[in-house]
């Protein structure tokens, strides 16, 4: 099945810093979706986005499908933004893949 | 954006005992639902996919005698935990998609299952 691997594990951030998360998938995707995990387990659909570049807010997200990544691009850290950072792909039976996430802590 | 609905959030039961999760989808309908398990610290594991009026399809090394799934509708589907013991204790979330060529998953706000 399809691989999806996520950098880096781990990345602690003074607030107010900026970071870039990445998300490389083995096989061609029908869709690729950033998802932000809470401390109370659920899942925040943060970008549909199979292809170009999305920006909500101080996130913003760029796949590049014909290189099998994409980007999740978080400016201004906040302590709020703390939490798992998963992207997800849709290679086909609809089944989403999960990559193993991004655990992010900021620190004020 | 759709919502997906998962009861019970938060459930503890004793061990050998059943306990039921529900996933709504509740503004649109689904006639294909997912369940996963996460264990902490970990990624999300697909479990099983639900289809409405027909048998679950469930994945590799996942009991489906254990981990029943009902789809009676095109907004409910159920999981049952049967005979639960402290191993299954996870934390269980299940998913709808919407759209054709341009699929979206939506998720359940999960459940934490604690098997005393």
């Amino acid at each position: 099945g399809i691989q999806v691997e996520q950098s880096p594990p781990d990345l602690i951030l003074q607030e107010g810093a900026n970071s870039t998360l990445r998300c490389n998938f083995s096989d061609s995707v029908n869709n690729l979706q950033w998802f932000h995990q809470n401390p109370w387990g659920q899942l925040i659909n943060l970008f549909y986005i199979p292809s170009g570049t999305k920006q909500n807010g101080r996130l913003s997200a760029t796949t590049v499908a014909t290189e099998r990544y994409s980007l999740l691009y978080i400016s201004s850290s906040q302590t709020t933004d703390s939490g798992v950072y998963f992207c997800a792909v849709l290679p086909n039976a609809g089944k989403s893949t999960f990559g193993d996430g991004t655990t992010l802590t900021v620190k004020p | 954006g759709a919502v997906v609905s998962q009861h019970p959030s938060r459930v503890i039961c004793k061990s050998g005992t059943s306990v039921k999760i529900e996933c709504r989808s509740l503004d649109f309908q689904a006639t294909t639902m997912f369940w996963y398990r996460q264990f902490p610290k970990q990624s999300l594991m697909l479990m099983a996919t639900s289809n409405e009026g027909s048998k679950a399809t469930y994945e590799q090394g996942v009991e489906k005698d254990k981990f029943l799934i009902n789809h009676a509708s095109l907004t409910l589907s159920t999981l049952t935990v049967t005979s639960a013991h402290p191993e299954d204790s996870s934390f269980y979330i299940c998913s709808a998609l919407i759209g054709g060529v341009n699929t979206e998953a939506f998720f359940g706000q999960g459940t934490r299952l604690t098997v005393v």
